[in-house]
């Protein structure tokens, strides 16, 4: 099973306006950690916000919000007052605690801004 | 601060060259990892070091595929011969710590190689 399903290929925002991408992971660890990332047209890999399974209060970075939803194994990525360089390739990550070294990324999300 | 640095930004080779990737790693950061991204395949962990020893090599796809850290700042991935399948961005990352699932687990992305073996 995929530890992590990214679901969106692609989605069209209007400027100023918010967006959620979703992200669902699979893990019978307790302890893990989910991040998003955010890679434009550029290339690099920006980290942008991070959610412990044990944090009470869902996660914000600005105009990022996390929307963790534990019983149902998701982290959404909310992205309010959507800006043009908001547009690129979003990726949902799970590290977790006491399995395996690796750090499970989605396939992402390709986010296009619309003016 | 510095973030993680990679050099070369691009590199266009002809297949059976030598190539080497370089990686200096934010200062403090304890875990190094390299990363292969291309289309079919995504991101894929290819090696990681915990000061400057390799930790978990099993991303590595074969022989021709070897890295390198001989100092805390410092790192190298290197492809001899290179062959067009090859062909991908590569990254560099780091990490304070690796292991806890914690904040502090947030690995750092260099701004990658893309590699072209022609």
């Amino acid at each position: 099973a995929q530890k992590i399903t990214q679901t969106q290929p692609g989605m069209f925002v209007q400027e100023k306006e918010a967006v959620t991408l979703d992200c669902t992971y699979d893990t019978s660890d307790p302890s893990y950690g989910l991040f998003w990332y955010k890679q434009p047209s550029s290339g690099e890999m920006i980290f942008l916000i991070y959610q412990g399974s044990y944090d009470q209060q869902n996660a914000t970075e600005g105009r990022y919000s996390l929307n963790f939803q534990k019983a149902r194994k998701s982290a959404n990525l909310v992205i309010s007052a959507s800006q043009l360089g908001d547009s690129a390739m979003y990726f949902c990550a799970m590290r977790e605690a006491n399995t395996g070294n690796q750090f499970y990324f989605g396939t992402g999300t390709s986010l296009t801004v619309i003016p | 601060d510095a973030g993680v640095i990679q050099s070369p930004r691009h590199e266009v080779t002809e297949m059976g060259q030598e190539v080497t990737l370089r990686c200096k790693p934010i200062s403090g950061h304890d875990y190094l990892f390299w990363y292969r991204q291309t289309m079919m395949r995504g991101l894929e962990l290819l090696i990681y070091f915990n000061n400057n020893v390799p930790i978990d090599d099993s991303g590595m796809p074969e022989d021709r595929f070897s890295a390198k850290m001989p100092n805390a700042s410092f790192s190298t991935l290197k492809i001899q011969p290179s062959e067009p399948r090859d062909s991908a961005v590569y990254f560099c990352a780091s990490s304070l710590i690796w292991g806890t699932s914690g904040r502090s687990d947030t690995q750092y992305f260099g701004p990658g190689t893309r590699l072209t073996v022609l």
